[in-house]
């Protein structure tokens, strides 16, 4: 059971745009900077969003993150076949004084 | 560029101790950041373990606690990853990391390219 919840499946057509939410609570994302991970089939998770909105440099502006109170939302538009992965959230959470995660995300591009 | 290479045994025996190391190149552990250890068990999702700030500070997970060390050499430039009286459920990919604030726990940016441990007789 993940301190952070994520839907463990979100699936969009391409072109179009989808989003990824994940749900903390006070002590983790509602006080804390959110980050959103990609995880291609085989590989190391890729840092895409950091401090909430901020997107590494590299990473296309078709990714963008949001926060509203204790939970925070992973966006993506102009979706492609390449963008088939898991998506994980994470932050620190100040109570467990621990980096927690989101279960994860499986994105189907149809 | 800063890289992160774990290594260490890919098959370990039930209530022995997992021991793994992540080597870092281009950059010295010892000029700052949290070092971090997570873990992935097969199908399923990122656990984190713990980290070990430059000064030499530590921090775990609260399940894993009783069980794990993280450790600096700084003369090799590499931590080290000890996990004690292993079972299956810790089968899973290991990887290092580094996140991309020197000041921050999270948001990793550095990530090793991650080794399988196996926990079988």
């Amino acid at each position: 059971q993940s301190v952070l919840t994520q839907p463990p499946s979100v699936s969009a057509a391409p072109g179009q745009k989808v989003t990824i939410s994940c749900s903390g609570s006070s002590s983790n994302i509602g006080n804390n900077y959110a980050s959103w991970y990609q995880q291609l089939p085989g590989t190391a998770p890729k840092l895409l969003i950091y401090d909430d909105d901020n997107r590494p440099s590299g990473i296309p502006d078709r990714f963008s993150g949001s926060k509203s109170g204790t939970s925070a939302t992973l966006g993506i538009t102009g979706l492609q076949t390449g963008d088939e992965a898991d998506y994980y959230c994470g932050t620190w959470d100040s109570s467990l004084s621990a980096v927690v995660f989101g279960g994860g995300t499986k994105l189907t591009v149809l | 560029q800063v890289q992160l290479r774990e290594s260490g045994p890919g098959l370990v025996k039930p209530s022995e101790t997992l021991s793994l190391t992540c080597a870092v190149s281009d950059y010295s552990i010892s000029s700052g950041y949290y070092w971090g250890w997570i873990r992935q068990p097969p199908g399923k999702g990122l656990e984190w373990i713990g980290t070990l700030y430059h000064s030499g500070s530590t921090y775990y997970d609260p399940s894993l606690k009783s069980r794990v060390t993280v450790s600096v050499d700084t003369s090799k430039n590499q931590f080290s990853l000890k996990l004690t009286s292993v079972t299956a459920a810790d089968t899973a990919v290991y990887y290092c990391a580094r996140p991309m604030t020197a000041t921050r726990h999270d948001a990793f940016d550095i990530w090793g390219q991650g080794t399988m441990v196996t926990v079988s007789s």
